[in-house]
């Protein structure tokens, strides 16, 4: 099956500081989404982007989908940023509905 | 209320009890979806289901049995489960269940004793 792997596993940070978070996969896709895990389980989608690239306040995603990556810039981040960042892609269009999770990237912002 | 629901928060049972979780989705969406996730590790597909009709089955063991009755509901049947099964169980829907974004309840926490 398709691998999503993403880096880096963990991340510390200090508040106003920018990071870049990575997803690569292994095959081609037709979904692509980056959530947020906030520490009380909640997943919240930040981005919908099987390709290009798409901005959202201090958020920002790019999808490569030639080159099988994604990244997830988070500019001068904030303590609420904390949590867990989610990398899910759906492969293919007979895989329809199957969204394969990465590992995440745990990332805790210092005030 | 909005977007997806999900009951109870928090289950805790023994071995030998049933419960059923339960999702409702107010988004109009025709496809739902249960995600596992178990501590430390990525979310785990369990089931799909379209237009009320199961899709996917990911090989999930018949101690959790789904129910769709409408596009709207989705349930999860718990019966005679192990101490492993404890994990933060989710829902998702998502307008189609090709390529579309898949929006997740705030998850049940079970733990079986």
């Amino acid at each position: 099956g398709i691998q999503v792997e993403q880096s880096p596993p963990d991340l510390i940070l200090q508040e106003g500081a920018n990071s870049t978070l990575r997803c690569n996969f292994s095959d081609s896709v037709n979904n692509l989404q980056w959530f947020h895990q906030n520490p009380w389980g909640q997943l919240i989608n930040l981005f919908y982007i099987p390709s290009g690239t798409k901005q959202n306040g201090r958020l920002s995603a790019t999808t490569v989908a030639t080159e099988r990556y994604s990244l997830l810039y988070i500019s001068s981040s904030q303590t609420t940023d904390s949590g867990v960042y989610f990398c899910a892609v759906e492969r293919g269009y007979n895989q329809g509905g199957k969204l394969i999770f990465g590992q995440g990237t745990e990332l805790s912002v210092k005030p | 209320e909005t977007g997806v629901t999900q009951t109870p928060r928090h289950l805790v049972m023994g071995m030998t009890n049933k419960k059923s979780l339960k999702c409702e989705q107010h988004l109009g969406h025709n496809a739902m979806y249960w995600y596992k996730q178990s501590a430390k590790k990525p979310l785990e597909l369990m089931f799909v289901y379209n237009f009320k009709e199961q899709t996917e089955n990911n090989s999930v063991p018949s101690r959790f049995s789904p129910e769709c009755p409408n596009s709207s509901h989705l349930f999860l049947h718990l019966h005679t489960l192990q101490p492993e099964d404890s994990a933060l169980y989710l829902c998702a829907s998502s307008q189609e269940y090709r390529a579309y974004e898949q929006y997740f309840g705030p998850g049940t926490r079970l733990t079986v004793t």
